[in-house]
């Protein structure tokens, strides 16, 4: 059981350049999570989606965006990427009820110079 | 969401139990308890959850007050694997039960285990 998989782990953009992170998960999980971590902080999220064509904003959705098109799969883009978006993202899923637990990724470790 | 509140850092010696406190003064009725930890370089992994009553997991034990406004995360033998970033997290249910499952992260504690 694979659990959530994001590629890539790695990436280095350049200023104004795009990008898609992706992530997938095999355990049907409707409920699904993007995240970006910044050095010595927590975890904020950036969009999430409760199914397959439904996505809403997080708490910094600015230079994001989402798409869910199937229930697998939730890839994040970045638009004209800038140096504030050098981070670490992580993609998570769950069940959705409030008593599980939620399984992340390994995390994207982007860099933009 | 209700706020947690945590210490910024705590230190332990490999082998001794670690009690990892948690202040919840504004939780409701209806929200669960959760603890994540996050190791060096990794995604956050799941601990254990509770409402009311202690729970006990193969990894942890959530002692949870009286009141629910506090919460202590007990790692009974520590190694120096359990060296993370413990996290405490209030997750609130809606009317139907089930909630859009997000989890908002606070600084949360760094746990150093000694050898």
């Amino acid at each position: 059981n694979a659990g959530v998989t994001q590629t890539p782990k790695f990436r280095i953009l350049k200023i104004g350049q795009s990008m898609t992170l992706q992530c997938a998960q095999d355990m049907n999980h409707n409920y699904m999570y993007w995240y970006r971590q910044d050095p010595g902080m927590g975890l904020k999220l950036i969009y999430y989606s409760v199914g397959a064509g439904i996505t809403d904003k997080g708490e910094v959705p600015n230079g994001y965006n989402v798409s869910r098109s199937t229930t697998e799969d939730f890839p994040l883009r970045l638009e004209l990427a800038a140096p504030s978006q050098t981070s670490v993202y992580f993609c998570a899923s769950n069940v959705g009820r409030v008593n599980t637990e939620a399984f992340f990724g390994q995390g994207t470790r982007l860099t933009v110079v | 969401d209700a706020k947690t509140t945590q210490p910024n850092s705590m230190e332990s010696n490999e082998e001794e139990p670690v009690h990892l406190p948690c202040n919840h003064s504004t939780i409701s009725g209806t929200d669960y308890i959760h603890w994540y930890r996050q190791l060096p370089s990794q995604g956050p992994e799941y601990v254990i959850h509770g409402l009311t009553s202690n729970v006990n997991n193969r990894m942890a034990s959530l002692a949870i007050a009286e009141d629910r406004k506090s919460s202590t995360l007990i790692l009974h033998r520590a190694t120096l694997r359990d060296a993370a970033v413990y996290y405490c997290i209030l997750r609130a249910a809606n009317a139907g039960g089930t909630s859009y499952g997000k989890l908002t992260f606070g600084q949360g504690t760094i746990l150093t285990v000694h050898p």
